[in-house]
């Protein structure tokens, strides 16, 4: 089984729906994060959290909210979805390590398409 | 402003030979350097890291290297195999920022038979 999965894989919604994409990890990490994919850019956060009490916004929050149900659940809604939104969503997770870098672990993707 | 910079697109590479796949970046006070590599339909997968006290780190045929005052890094595959075909992103952390990840545009590596 996946150590990280999201639900759905593929979404087609229309502008103004709210949607959530939901992220679980069986990895037992405490750091969770979304992250967005755009052709020809790298990826972009979106909001991360450091334990189930602790939600941040990352570079490109507006527009996005997060909810973190429990160490092993972290999911992200838009509330009225727009077009430029359609993009390859990511969830990952990580367990910071002392003297190490944070590395981090992602699902499979969500392929938003907002019409 | 983009802090990590991958500006090759794509890459291709006969099977057997050596693939470099290059990384700048502009921020001198990052600590970490991550290569990730993703697959069509999949989430990138952590390949190889560096801390920047280092210049190189080797992990079975891969290495990266690491030129602090070029800021520069790059990833050498050697030998190059069919199964190496993927989206390569270069990634840069920052312990003062809770080590979030910096990533470039991504490279698309190529393995040609």
């Amino acid at each position: 089984d996946a150590d990280v999965t999201q639900t759905p894989r593929n979404r087609i919604t229309k502008t103004g729906k709210r949607i959530m994409l939901e992220c679980s990890q069986t990895k037992g990490h405490d750091r969770m994060y979304w992250y967005r994919q755009d052709p020809g850019l790298g990826l972009r956060l979106i909001y991360y959290s450091f334990d189930v009490k602790d939600i941040n916004k990352g570079e490109i929050s507006d527009g996005y909210s997060v909810s973190r149900q429990a160490q092993a659940k972290f999911s992200l809604s838009l509330e009225s979805a727009i077009p430029n939104q359609t993009a390859l969503y990511f969830c990952a997770t990580s367990d910071l390590q002392v003297g190490s870098t944070d590395t981090q672990y992602f699902g499979p993707g969500t392929r938003l398409t907002v019409l | 402003d983009q802090q990590v910079k991958q500006n090759s697109p794509s890459l291709s590479v006969q099977e057997g030979r050596i693939s470099i796949l290059n990384c700048d970046y502009t921020n001198s006070m990052f600590d970490y350097f991550l290569w990730y590599k993703k697959y069509p339909a999949e989430g990138p997968t952590f390949l190889i890291s560096i801390s920047s006290i280092k210049d190189k780190n080797e992990d079975g045929r891969f290495t990266v290297f690491l030129n602090k005052s070029a800021k520069h890094l790059s990833l050498h595959i050697v030998p190059s195999q069919p199964g190496d075909s993927a989206v390569y992103f270069c990634a840069a952390s920052l312990v003062d920022s809770n080590y979030q990840l910096i990533w470039g545009a991504g490279t698309k590596l190529i393995i040609k038979p």
